[in-house]
């Protein structure tokens, strides 16, 4: 059963810095792999995806990359700002294509 | 485009009753998906339907039914309530025939049984 891991749970740094998230998990027999952004109290926003034949992503200020053989993939986050501050979670689809899997997600606070 | 709508936006139920949470999306998408967001457990797939006139079970499918109503609506039925089934729920839809596509997520409904 695939099961997706994000470390840390929660992240603080200061305005400006660059920062990388990270996302792993069990079965590397996956079709994509894709980043979303939460707010509080609000629903889901896709920010990168994936396919398994990609190394890289690169959306502004945003590079999500992809390693298969080892189960991991990071998202980094350059000169982060305050308006960065959300819940980051990475999904994993299955190789059938039927479902996501979720990690818990990653808090990143950026102070100002 | 509206995107993804989601109705109620907060309900309050008592243990036994019965509710539907509605969504609809105007993008022309083929696949749409019913989570539930747990602290401490994630994301989760309740159900999902790939194409209009298919429904799936996912990971926690106990104590639901869905209706694929037509290629833009999709709701998920809440029989006889249980406090285990406070949450919020999103729904999600897809372009694709799967869950290979981009996710578009609505906004949720918090759901609260007593």
């Amino acid at each position: 059963k695939q099961e997706v891991t994000q470390i840390p749970a929660a992240l603080s740094v200061p305005e400006g810095e660059n920062l990388v998230l990270n996302c792993s998990f069990t079965d590397s027999a996956i079709y994509n792999l894709q980043w979303f952004r939460q707010d509080p109290g609000k629903g889901l926003t896709s920010l990168l995806l994936i396919q398994s034949s990609q190394r890289e992503q690169t959306s502004g200020r945003l590079n999500a990359s992809l390693d298969k053989s080892s189960g991991r993939s990071t998202l980094y986050i350059a000169a982060s700002q305050p308006g960065d501050s959300a819940t980051y979670l990475c999904a994993a689809v299955n190789q059938a294509g039927t479902a996501l899997i979720f990690g818990k997600g990653t808090t990143l606070s950026v102070s100002s | 485009n509206a995107g993804v709508t989601q109705t109620p936006k907060f309900q309050v139920l008592k243990t036994g009753q019965s509710m539907t949470l509605q969504c609809a999306q105007d993008m022309n998408h083929n696949s749409m998906y019913w989570y539930r967001q747990d602290p401490g457990m994630g994301l989760r797939l309740i159900y999902y339907s790939a194409s209009e006139g298919t429904t799936d079970k996912g990971e926690v499918p106990n104590g639901y039914n869905v209706s694929r109503l037509n290629k833009r609506e999709f709701s998920l039925r809440l029989e006889s309530a249980a406090p285990s089934q406070t949450s919020v729920y999103f729904c999600a839809s897809t372009y694709s025939l799967g869950a290979q596509g981009e996710q578009y997520f609505g906004p949720g409904t918090r759901l609260t049984v007593t």
